[in-house]
């Protein structure tokens, strides 16, 4: 089993608050990725960290945040919570490397905004 | 286009059947191939890389054909607990970026 933790496991927010989506791993891996996934649909990259103070832009426009300030830390916040961010926040990290390595995926996060 | 593309099937097959999935990619660059497998309401884990010899674990068979730019996926023997969804998974060219397809669901019944 991989290292990679996500809390909470389910959330139900009303609109407008602001929430934060923990993810922490204890593989010490460099790279860190947030992705968004609706039920039956694919995967889409919202954020990235190549390691500590690096954050990029995934291929998802989000209008959530990430920061890195501990390589085993890669928090997800959204500051103002509205229906269309009900989703599953998966989180996942990789090692760093020449040959690209798999992504170990934590548990996943349920959002609902009510 | 997509850059991973994959039928999402749901592929129906009964328990000791065999069953292939293929998967294309566009970038012609990509230089490192997954499967996934993604249970209903779970987070993807690897199933296997696949590498450009072919390689096989128990009752599953991965190839990579490079010059047509598909990859494929062979479960021998289906069980049960194969009931899934498979992700084609392929990094990104210059980036540390896995790029999903949208996964082909297999249901195995008895």
């Amino acid at each position: 089993e991989a290292d990679i933790y996500q809390t909470p496991r389910y959330l139900v927010i009303g609109t407008g608050k602001k929430i934060t989506l923990e993810c922490s791993q204890t593989m010490g891996h460099d790279k860190m990725y947030w992705y968004q996934q609706d039920p039956g649909m694919e995967l889409h990259l919202i954020h990235y960290s190549y390691g500590v103070n690096s954050t990029e832009k995934g291929d998802l426009s989000s209008e959530s945040t990430v920061s890195r300030i501990r390589t085993e830390h890669f928090p997800l916040t959204l500051e103002s919570a509205r229906p269309s961010h009900t989703s599953q926040y998966l989180c996942a990290s990789s090692p760093s490397g020449q040959v690209y390595h798999e992504q170990f995926f934590g548990p996943g996060t349920r959002l609902t905004v009510l | 286009r997509k850059e991973v593309e994959q039928d999402p099937g749901p592929f129906n097959v009964p328990e000791g059947a065999t069953v292939a999935f293929n998967c294309t990619y566009s970038n012609s660059a990509s230089q490192s191939f997954f499967w996934y497998r993604q249970d209903c309401r779970k987070e993807p884990k690897l199933l296997m890389s696949v590498y450009s010899s072919g390689n096989e674990d128990g009752r599953f068979t991965a190839q990579l054909n490079r010059a047509s730019q598909y990859i494929s996926l062979l479960i021998r023997d289906s069980k049960l607990s194969d009931s899934a969804t498979y992700l084609c998974v392929v990094n990104e060219r210059g980036f540390q970026k896995l790029v999903f397809g949208t996964g082909t669901r297999l249901l195995v019944s008895p």
